[in-house]
């Protein structure tokens, strides 16, 4: 069974310091990958994917992850955050059926100025 | 905006009282999934649709809790007999099978 373990539950850091947001991953079969980003009291809106190809993948507002599979990890990281990143950040694995995805618990990124 | 739609975005409502979320997915989007999520937790998923059959359900969900969608457009998730326990925030998610999954705003519960 496919599981998400985010190791962090809450990364309080400073305006334009460098964040990682931790994620390691349990699975059986091929690896589908997943970040999602949720601001309060909305749905959670895609980040970036992991699918194949090139193990690290980028997003348009500067986060990157890279796909480890020897570490069976999928780190979230940016080298410098903004007030507005603020949210919580939820990783995600390809269920075996259906499509379904298996979320972590998240992590609260708190951004101060 | 073609997006996911849930309705309504709030709903209060008394321990025992029945309820019914509804969610419009992406127009094109074969496969639909509701979700539910509490305070700092992930989402938690509890079942999917392709089309019209309901393909899988987790074992969350309880038989208090029934989800429809009957012609393989709009679905609804329908819960009896609320409890406290049930308060939370309910996520639909469509997509078309190579697609990821896109959700809606949800539906906040909260029961008194």
């Amino acid at each position: 069974a496919q599981s998400v373990t985010q190791l962090d539950s809450q990364v309080p850091v400073f305006e334009e310091a460098p964040v990682e947001l931790r994620c390691n991953y349990s699975s059986s079969v091929s690896v589908y990958l997943f970040w999602y980003v949720q601001y309060p009291n909305q749905g959670l809106q895609l980040l970036l994917k992991y699918l194949s190809g090139s193990t690290l993948v980028e997003s348009i507002n500067g986060f990157e992850a890279e796909f480890n599979k020897s570490q069976t990890s999928f780190h979230l990281r940016k080298p410098s955050v903004h007030i507005s990143d603020t949210a919580e950040y939820f990783c995600a694995v390809k269920g075996n059926q259906g499509g379904k995805l298996i979320f972590g618990q998240g992590t609260e990124l708190s951004v101060k100025p | 905006d073609t997006g996911v739609s849930q309705d309504p975005r709030h709903k209060i409502t008394k321990r025992g009282q029945n309820v019914t979320f509804r969610c419009d997915p992406i127009s094109e989007h074969n496969r639909l999934y509701w979700y539910r999520q509490t305070l700092g937790q992930g989402p938690e998923f509890l079942t999917y649709f392709q089309n019209e059959a309901q393909l899988e359900k987790s074992r969350l969900l309880s038989d208090r809790f029934s989800a429809e969608r009957p012609k393989g457009s709009f679905s609804t998730l329908e819960i009896q007999r609320t409890e406290q326990g049930d308060s939370a925030m309910y996520l639909c998610a469509s997509s078309d099978g190579g697609s990821p999954l896109h959700f809606g705003n949800g539906t906040r519960l909260t029961v008194t």
